[in-house]
């Protein structure tokens, strides 16, 4: 089965970047590398994907090591609202439609 | 914005009731799915559905579940006989396809079900 290494836990300033580190050593060649994001209460959200080159979009951007076996969510500028769980759920296995979410990392914003 | 919508927000039920979860996929999404999520533990899969069929299911989504799309817009989620560890919530998600660009799954804010 695909899976995904996080850190447990990250702290980060207010107004300040975020680096948030995925390791997918497992993930095959042709799937997209997904990001979500799960605020308290909330259902998954959407952050940002890509397959092999780096992705920005008017949330975070998306580096993406040569081997795609890592890849690093970046929040240029951290706010409260972004203090979450992020997870980068890969697909189960070849052919699977279901993402595997792990525990994510709870991401803290301090003010 | 499209979004998936979900109804009702929060469902109290009987152990041993039926519940019917609701879900309203993005209008051009092919692929829905239904995943759970017990208090404080991770968000797990439960089934995917593609023209009409179920395409994938996990070992929780045994006989008491079953997924429909009745009409057009709806994609439901059918508990026959709720226990008390169906307690969750459940996410509903769709996506445009599967395999390429489009297949990012997009959620809806979640059911939570409350099994007495």
């Amino acid at each position: 089965d695909a899976k995904t290494t996080q850190p447990n836990s990250m702290e980060s300033n207010e107004e300040e970047p975020v680096h948030l580190p995925c390791n997918h050593s497992t993930i095959s060649g042709t799937d997209y590398i997904h990001w979500y994001r799960q605020l308290p209460s909330q259902g998954p959200e959407y952050v940002i994907h890509g397959l092999t080159s780096n992705v920005n979009n008017r949330m975070a951007s998306l580096a993406i090591a040569e081997d795609r076996k890592s890849s690093t969510l970046i929040l240029h500028r951290a706010t409260l609202r972004d203090a979450a769980v992020y997870y980068c759920p890969p697909r189960s296995g070849a052919g699977s439609y279901q993402l595997t979410f792990g525990k994510g990392t709870k991401l803290s914003v301090i003010p | 914005e499209p979004e998936v919508t979900q109804t009702p927000s929060h469902q109290v039920t009987q152990m041993g009731q039926e519940v019917i979860l609701r879900c309203v996929p993005i209008s051009n999404h092919l692929y829905f799915y239904w995943y759970r999520q017990i208090l404080g533990q991770k968000v797990e899969f439960l089934v995917s559905f593609y023209n009409n069929e179920i395409s994938e299911k996990s070992e929780i989504f045994d006989d008491q579940f079953s997924v429909e799309r009745p009409d057009g817009s709806n994609f439901t989620l059918k508990i026959r006989s709720t226990k008390l560890e169906d307690s969750a919530m459940y996410f509903c998600a769709s996506s445009e396809g599967l395999g390429s660009f489009t297949d990012t799954q997009y959620f809806g804010p979640g059911t939570r079900l409350t099994v007495l």
